[in-house]
């Protein structure tokens, strides 16, 4: 079965606007990362976050990690027409091996 | 950033024939490469794990018969598709991790694979 469970399912946004998903988990993990994906197109890594982290940045992306409830944030600032994409979160339950959770789809309107 | 080529983007087969996909690591060696299945809208399920020079990992209820993985040398993991029937059409992705690297992985663009 999956490892982590998205929320929400869909979200669209206005250009501008903040978009923030949320990725949530089973098992305890050595890290987690987000990727995106562009339709119809491979994924590209956004960021990592080790289990020792509680958040990151990079760009206008920041990422949250509380593993007491194992679950993870992403949030895009001030979103743009091009931010239109999936977005997963994947984690590794220690193993070489990435699971990915089922996906957050974002369309950003100009 | 590292690349990773995948190849055929696009690919359409009668029932019955066999396809090969590959993934090639272009600028750094790949100890260990994923092949993931994606349908339309859902996420990527995890196929099996290719490591350099040994047998495939496969995952819970993907058939090795079927699905044929081959890593022959650190910069090329290859799946064959055996005996494709139309429920086997689907986009398949590989990815691919550097070698010394915990962590991030490289993905291709992927396969989209049609079965008439």
């Amino acid at each position: 079965s999956q490892q982590g469970e998205e929320d929400p399912q869909a979200l669209s946004i206005q250009e501008g606007e903040n978009a923030t998903m949320n990725c949530s988990y089973k098992t305890s993990i050595n890290n987690l990362q987000w990727y995106r994906q562009n339709s119809g197109r491979g994924l590209v890594h956004l960021i990592l976050i080790r289990s020792n982290e509680r958040e990151k940045h990079s760009g206008r992306l920041r990422v949250t990690l509380d593993t007491s409830k194992k679950s993870s944030s992403l949030l895009i600032t001030a979103s743009r027409a091009a931010d239109t994409a999936s977005y997963f979160c994947a984690t590794d339950a220690y193993t070489d091996k990435l699971i990915f959770g089922t996906g957050t789809r974002l369309q950003v309107f100009p | 950033g590292a690349v990773v080529s995948q190849h055929p983007s696009r690919v359409i087969c009668k029932s019955g024939t066999s396809v090969k996909i590959e993934c090639r690591s272009l600028d750094f060696q790949a100890t260990t490469m994923f092949w993931y299945r994606q349908f339309p809208k859902q996420s990527l399920m995890l196929m099996a794990t290719s490591n350099e020079g040994s047998k495939a990992t496969y995952e819970q209820g993907v058939e090795k018969d079927k699905f044929l993985i081959n890593h022959a040398s650190l910069t090329l993991s290859t799946l064959t598709v055996t005996s494709a029937h139309p429920e086997d059409s689907s986009f398949y992705i590989c990815s691919a991790q550097r070698a010394g690297d915990t962590g991030e992985l490289f993905f291709g663009e992927g396969s989209r694979l049609t079965v008439l």
